[in-house]
């Protein structure tokens, strides 16, 4: 079992150009979610995807775009790549149930991305 | 989410118990607890979560004060394999609100051999 795979893992950008970054998962979860870590802090919340067909802001959305290709794939859009968007991107997936907060959330290793 | 109070690191000999403490004073009643780690340069893994009684899985076990003001995480003998970041969240349900789990800045464990 793969779980939540990633890609690419490593990404180096000028500012102002654009990418996506993928995210797979093979645990048919309904929620995906996307999480940003700079260095010394916690993870924030970019976007999620609570189900397939829909997704929702989370805390630090601004200057990004997600899809929801469908219920395996979760994708991640920077239109215009600036350099305080350096960042280790991590995917997840989740369980989706009337307890959902109870679900843990199963993270991919990851997508370091450096703009300069 | 309510907000949780870690140390910023601990260390502790290999083949030794480990216990690490968080602080939640302002848990509401449908709070449950969770514990994440995560080692360097991989995505946080999941370890234990629970709500009130004190739980056990393979990788550790959690204790939870009776007023569930805190809480510790025990690893019962520590390896090099689980020097890491812990990470103590709260997690209720708030409709929305209850995807946007908030990992602070955890505890670097490291272990020495």
């Amino acid at each position: 079992n793969a779980g939540v795979t990633q890609t690419p893992k490593f990404q180096v950008l000028k500012t102002g150009q654009s990418m996506t970054l993928q995210c797979a998962q093979d645990m048919n979860h309904n929620s995906m979610y996307w999480y940003r870590q700079d260095p010394g802090m916690g993870l924030r919340l970019i976007y999620y995807s609570a189900s397939e067909g829909t997704t929702d802001k989370g805390e630090v959305p601004n200057g990004y775009n997600v899809s929801r290709l469908n219920k395996r794939e979760f994708s991640l859009r920077l239109e215009s790549a600036a350099p305080s968007q350096t960042s280790v991107y991590f995917c997840a997936s989740s369980e989706y149930n009337r307890a959902t907060w109870i679900s843990p959330l199963h993270f991919g290793n990851g997508t370091r991305l450096t703009v300069t | 989410d309510a907000k949780t109070t870690q140390p910023n690191s601990m260390e502790s000999n290999e083949e030794e118990p480990v216990h690490l403490p968080c602080n939640h004073s302002t848990i509401s009643g449908t709070d449950y607890i969770h514990w994440y780690r995560q080692l360097p340069s991989q995505g946080p893994e999941y370890v234990i979560h629970g709500l009130t009684s004190n739980v056990n899985n393979r990788m550790a076990s959690l204790a939870i004060a009776e007023d569930r003001k805190s809480s510790t995480l025990i690893l019962h003998r520590a390896t090099l394999r689980d020097a890491a970041v812990y990470y103590c969240i709260l997690r209720g349900y708030s409709g929305a609100g209850s995807y946007q789990l908030t990992f602070g800045k955890g505890t670097k464990l490291s272990v020495i051999p």
